[in-house]
């Protein structure tokens, strides 16, 4: 199975700050890396979708890259309602695994 | 509009057996893929079981042999069959679309329905 590893696991910014979430795999998935955020008592949203494509509807601030085995997530400038929970997610081969998740806090 | 509605969670005991059933609207399961993803409180999200158009059907390792996924095309109806429940089978349970292709991402979630097994 393959492995993803996020990092931070936890992260406090304030509002306006540049963020970056990074996510790792244990061997090479290409660009099938998705990214989704988890709001308190919410169903999980999908982000970005093969690595850097937004899906329609998600605010430009969010933005993805990478490739191989090495991939971040990108908020350009901090706001309130981004208070949550982010994952990566694997598509590459079954099971589709997540990354343990970065919770995010707001100062 | 398109939606996932996710029911039959509830508490059951150790050992025993639960169905889930997640009614799709908009979307017609026969050509499209789901996904079974789950989340023990207070964790992280733990993908479950995939279903693809032409049937075939993939689990994670933690529910092989004890879940099984299957549809019904005339109701436009996912399900999830859970045998032998254990402890560390209580969680949240979500449906989702997995967009496009296999490797596509889940772009459309239900709500989730939980899932307790205690004594």
């Amino acid at each position: 199975d393959i492995q993803m590893t996020q990092s931070p696991s936890s992260l406090s910014a304030s509002v306006g700050d540049r963020v970056t979430i990074t996510c790792r795999a244990s061997q090479s998935i290409s660009n099938y890396l998705h990214w989704y955020q988890q709001k308190p008592g919410k169903a999980p949203k999908l982000l970005i979708y093969t690595a850097s494509s937004l899906q329609s509807g998600v605010p430009s601030r969010f933005s993805g890259s990478g490739s191989g085995t090495h991939f971040t997530l990108t908020i350009s400038s901090l706001q309130p309602e981004d208070l949550a929970s982010y994952y990566c997610q694997q598509s590459y081969s079954t099971p589709n695994t997540f990354g343990q998740g970065t919770k995010l806090e707001i100062k | 509009e398109v939606q996932l509605v996710e029911s039959g969670g509830d508490l059951v005991q150790p050992g025993g057996s639960l169905r889930l059933s997640c009614a799709t609207s908009g979307i017609a399961v026969s050509i499209n893929y789901f996904t079974w993803v789950r989340q023990a409180p207070g964790k992280g999200l733990e993908w479950v079981s995939v279903i693809y158009s032409g049937g075939s059907t993939y689990y994670a390792d933690t529910v092989k042999g004890r879940f099984t996924i299957s549809r019904d095309n005339t109701k436009n109806t996912l399900y999830l069959q859970m045998n032998s429940l254990r402890a560390e089978d209580t969680a949240v349970y979500y449906c989702a679309r997995v967009e496009g292709t296999p490797y596509g991402p889940l772009d459309i979630w239900g709500q989730g329905t939980m899932v307790t097994v205690s004594a």
